[in-house]
C-alpha cells in the first residue's frame, strides 16, 4: 500500500512563527503536492514538485515556500505564520506516467495560527 | 483555465435513498476525471475515475460516466448507507507533465439511518 504521512495531525502556532509541515511518501513517486483545504473553497494548490530540488508555484503560493531535498520528502514552510493561514493542509503524491493514475493523499495537518 | 463546478451541499439523505451529485467541468483537450472522497478526520482517497469520453468509473456501488458532450461527470449511487457520509470532490487532470488536479469545492453528504 502506498503511504503518505504528514508529521503532525494538529498544530497550534503563534503569529509570526516559522512553521514547517513535513510530508513523506514511500512509493518512490516523482511528483508531490501541497494543498490547503478550506470550507466552501475546496482544495487549492499551494506548490508542487516534480523532482528533487524542483518546485513550481500553484494557485496560492503567497506566504509559503517549499523544500524537496530528497525524493520521498516534501516540506511546506510558512516563513511567518499569519492567522489567515489557519487551515487544513494536505500533501499528495503521484507516480509519473499515465495521467489516469491517482494522487495519494496524506491524512492532513490541521494548523491553527493564533 | 480549467475549472470544476459541483453541486453545493450539504446533501442529507435517508439510508437506501438514491444519490446524485452533479459535476461539470471546463478544460482544454481531453482531461481525466476523478471523484475523491474524504471521510471524517481523514485525507482524500480516490473513489473512481474515467480517462476518456464515455468511460464509466465505478467503485463501492458508486458510478460516474464521462460525458464529453455535456462536459459532465455526475456521481450516482442507487442505495446509500450511513457509512457513505463524507465529503465528495470532483476533480480533473488535463494532462501534461505535472499531473496537477483541479478540484471542485466539495459536497458534504450526510446519510441518516
Amino acid at each position: 500500500d502506498v503511504k503518505v504521512t504528514q508529521s503532525s495531525r494538529y498544530l497550534v502556532k503563534r503569529t509570526g512563527e516559522k512553521v514547517f509541515l513535513e510530508c513523506v511518501q514511500d512509493m518512490d513517486h516523482e511528483n508531490m503536492f501541497w494543498y490547503r483545504q478550506d470550507p466552501g473553497l475546496g482544495l487549492r494548490l499551494i506548490y508542487f514538485s516534480y523532482d528533487v530540488k524542483m518546485k513550481e508555484k500553484g494557485d496560492i503560493p503567497e506566504g509559503y515556500s517549499v523544500s524537496r531535498e530528497k525524493k520521498e520528502r516534501f516540506s511546506l514552510i510558512l516563513e511567518s505564520a499569519s492567522t489567515n493561514q489557519t487551515s487544513m493542509y494536505l500533501c499528495a503524491s503521484i507516480l509519473s506516467g499515465d495521467r489516469g493514475h491517482e494522487q495519494y493523499f496524506g491524512p492532513g495537518t490541521r494548523l491553527t495560527v493564533t | 483555465g480549467n475549472s470544476v463546478t459541483q453541486m453545493e451541499g450539504p446533501v442529507t439523505l435517508s439510508e437506501e435513498a438514491f444519490l446524485t451529485i452533479n459535476c461539470t467541468y471546463t478544460a482544454t483537450g481531453y482531461p481525466s476525471l476523478f471523484w475523491y472522497v474524504q471521510y471524517p478526520g481523514e485525507g482524500l482517497q480516490l473513489l473512481l475515475k474515467a480517462t476518456k469520453a464515455d468511460d464509466k468509473g465505478s467503485n463501492k456501488g458508486f458510478e460516474a460516466t464521462y460525458r464529453k458532450e455535456t462536459t459532465s461527470f455526475h456521481l450516482e449511487k442507487g442505495s446509500v448507507q450511513v457509512s457513505d457520509s463524507a465529503v465528495y470532490f470532483c476533480a480533473l487532470s488535463s494532462g501534461g507533465s505535472n499531473y496537477k488536479l483541479t478540484f471542485g469545492k466539495g459536497t458534504l453528504l450526510t446519510v441518516n439511518p
